[in-house]
């Protein structure tokens, strides 16, 4: 079975700009959940859907949007890049959220 | 709300010494618990999970963590370690129905030869 996968793997953008991350769940995996993690903050929670919708968001500017389509993947979005946005960001799956999350490689994303 | 604590930024240790990561939660709610590991520019690979059951849980690479409910705590550890443990651990907590976890500060596990 395909794990967890998140395109692209890395991304430099300029800061102003927006950017899109995409991640793939595991077959079968309908809640998927993203997390930034960095040097200074550690793993923070982004966001969670299930089903399509988000049910649940961390304390995140409005910048940062996601959503989920029918398929399970799931797309971030942040807008108006700042250098503080320079991070890892790791998608995770999990069958229902009450079970395990298992997570992607993540996508490095610096912002210059 | 829920909060990990990992007791110790840095672990070095001689190869094939016993190790032991700490980590303390808290929660108001019902958990589930796991330990994961990251290695240099890569993802979290999960460990070992608590979700019920045996308070004793092993993994298949000789780690192993003990559940205490009452000191709120779900330590790893590893009796011999091997330079390929080196890196990142994270002890996470899972608010069951929420897709969410909670992520401790991580441990810098250093095997030494």
């Amino acid at each position: 079975k395909a794990g967890v996968t998140q395109t692209p793997r890395y991304l430099i953008k300029t800061r102003g700009q927006q950017v899109t991350l995409s991640c793939s769940p595991i077959s079968g995996h309908r809640s998927v959940s993203w997390y930034q993690q960095t040097p200074g903050q550690g793993l923070q929670f982004l966001f969670e859907y299930f089903s399509e919708t988000q049910r649940n968001k961390g304390n995140f500017p409005g910048r940062f949007s996601g959503r989920q389509f029918s398929n399970s993947r799931s797309e971030m979005n942040v807008s108006t890049l700042e250098l503080g946005d320079s991070a890892l960001y790791l998608c995770a799956s999990s069958r229902t959220p009450s079970n395990e999350q298992f997570f992607g490689p993540g996508t490095r994303l610096t912002v210059l | 709300a829920q909060s990990v604590t990992q007791l110790d930024s840095q672990v070095p240790v001689f190869e094939e010494a016993p190790v032991e990561l700490r980590c303390n939660y808290s929660s108001s709610v019902s958990v589930y618990l796991f330990w994961y590991v990251q290695y240099p520019n890569q993802g979290l690979q999960l460990l070992l999970k608590y979700l019920s059951g045996s308070t004793l849980v092993e993994s298949i690479n000789g780690f192993e963590a003990e559940f205490n409910k009452s000191q709120t705590s779900f330590h790893l550890r590893k009796p011999s370690v091997h330079i390929s443990d080196t890196a990142e651990y994270f002890c996470a907590v899972l608010r069951t129905n929420a897709g969410k976890s909670t992520f401790g500060d991580g441990t810098t596990l250093t095997v030494k030869p």
